[in-house]
């Protein structure tokens, strides 16, 4: 599995655009990038992928390098909710062997 | 929310006894996985399976075993629980092994070896 390496923490002010990046040089044509957030005391919950276009969804924005070695995700108005781990993975397209490997995220925190 | 039980949510057992957890879904996805989490470390993943009686193994498998007689159940058992598997313990369920195709996790289970 190709690998992704994030800062280990943020920091966030309230009602501010948080830019989590991530790089992940070896990724392969067919990777997906995806992205994954962990709340305290909670299981991880998906956030949002893409391959190659930037992606909107109502919980985030992902903005994909054009070379694709690196990624993106903006919280476009950061809570106190939005604390938590997130994890920059990338997944395969092909169905066999796609293991679905974490590493060790980015804490961000987020001041009032 | 994804429909995933994890079962039971809080267990302490004794060093050398069996634990057996117990992943169900009502989705209907093929793959299921069993990750442990460690107080300050990420995810890391014990064994997966993409179909009844399909299973592989992860990053650390050792000491773990794992089940799936039915599409719903995924079962992990600890053969003789040691206190290093003290941990949470997650599961989570993927519609394929596809990059295209997002995973959902359940609520964990903390287990407690002593």
């Amino acid at each position: 599995d190709a690998k992704t390496t994030q800062p280990n923490s943020m920091e966030s002010n309230e009602e501010e655009p948080v830019h989590l990046p991530c790089n992940h040089s070896t990724i392969s044509g067919t990777d997906y990038i995806h992205w994954y957030r962990q709340l305290p005391s909670q299981g991880p919950e998906y956030v949002i992928h893409g391959l190659t276009s930037n992606v909107n969804n109502r919980m985030a924005s992902l903005a994909i390098a054009e070379d694709r070695k690196s990624s993106t995700l903006i919280l476009h108005r950061a809570t106190l909710r939005d604390a938590a781990v997130y994890y920059c993975i990338l997944r395969d397209l092909q169905e066999y062997g796609n293991k679905l490997v974490f590493g060790a995220g980015t804490i961000l925190r987020v001041k009032s | 929310d994804a429909g995933i039980t994890q079962s039971p949510r809080h267990k302490v057992t004794e060093t050398g006894t069996p634990v057996t957890l117990r992943c169900h879904q009502t989705e209907n996805h093929r793959y299921m996985y069993w990750y442990r989490q460690d107080p300050g470390h990420g995810l890391r993943l014990i064994h997966y399976s993409y179909g009844v009686k399909d299973t592989d193994k992860g990053e650390v498998s050792d000491g773990y075993s794992v089940s799936r007689s039915k599409t719903e159940d995924f079962l992990l058992t600890l053969e003789s629980a040691t206190s290093s598997q003290t941990s949470v313990y997650f599961c989570a369920i993927a519609p394929t092994g596809r990059g295209d195709t997002e995973a959902f996790f359940g609520q964990g289970t903390r287990l407690t070896v002593v």
